[in-house]
């Protein structure tokens, strides 16, 4: 089946702009998780759904970040006053009830702010 | 210090060399243990997964966990040119709980 889809696949931006990303998982996954990756470094936790709640969301890094997940399908990451230090490539992953320890990454976002 | 350390290399090898990778953590209580590969401009993907000790071959890959030494490892056999890529070490303390990543260890096979 489809994998996780997520757009768009690049996004330039001005600093202090709004930018949102989407990220569409694998039918049935009932988790979520959003990640970010600067280049040269491994993926860090942002925010985890499960279902349409958010179950952890320690990893936003301030409260510029938001996402929401309204029917616990469809994901989007929104970010508000872009600075030139979001630019990173943000990645989607989610699993399945049954295999929870398991994520399938999606091919990313790769936001540049100007 | 970082909850996951990975030498992020390069490392170069000719092709059919066996490659081995490692992690060290420093939570004791990371239980699942998972390796990605992931391609330029790509997401990571799936290659492996283990839970707690031991060791486990899908083919030309073994993982091994060492919880006593907070140590991890992904062997790869007869390495091929299209095994080039970075290789992503990652782990967590409970299912469905945050990966912890470590920085990627950038791999090229020469033919």
């Amino acid at each position: 089946g489809a994998g996780v889809s997520q757009t768009p696949s690049n996004k330039v931006t001005e600093k202090g702009k709004y930018v949102e990303l989407r990220c569409d998982p694998i039918s049935g996954h009932t988790a979520l998780y959003w990640y970010r990756q600067s280049l040269g470094q491994g993926p860090e936790f942002l925010i985890y759904f499960q279902g349409t709640g958010a179950a952890d969301d320690s990893g936003l890094p301030n409260d510029r970040f938001f996402a929401v997940r309204p029917e616990g399908s469809v994901s989007t990451l929104k970010i508000q006053r872009t600075e030139r230090g979001d630019s990173a490539v943000y990645l989607c992953a989610s699993s399945p009830a049954t295999s929870a320890h398991t994520q399938y990454f999606g091919p990313g976002t790769r936001l540049t702010v100007l | 210090q970082k909850e996951v350390e990975q030498d992020p290399g390069p490392l170069s090898v000719p092709e059919g060399a066996i490659v081995s990778l490692n992690c060290t953590y420093s939570n004791s209580a990371f239980q699942y243990f998972m390796w990605y590969r992931q391609y330029s401009r790509k997401g990571p993907e799936l290659l492996m997964y283990t839970y707690s000790s031991g060791n486990k071959e899908d083919g030309r890959f073994t993982a091994q966990v060492d919880k006593s030494s907070k140590y991890i490892s992904l062997f790869i056999r007869d390495s091929q040119p299209s095994d080039s890529a970075t290789y992503l070490c990652a782990m967590s303390a409970y299912t469905g709980n945050q990966f912890y990543f470590g920085t990627g260890t950038s791999l090229t096979v020469i033919p």
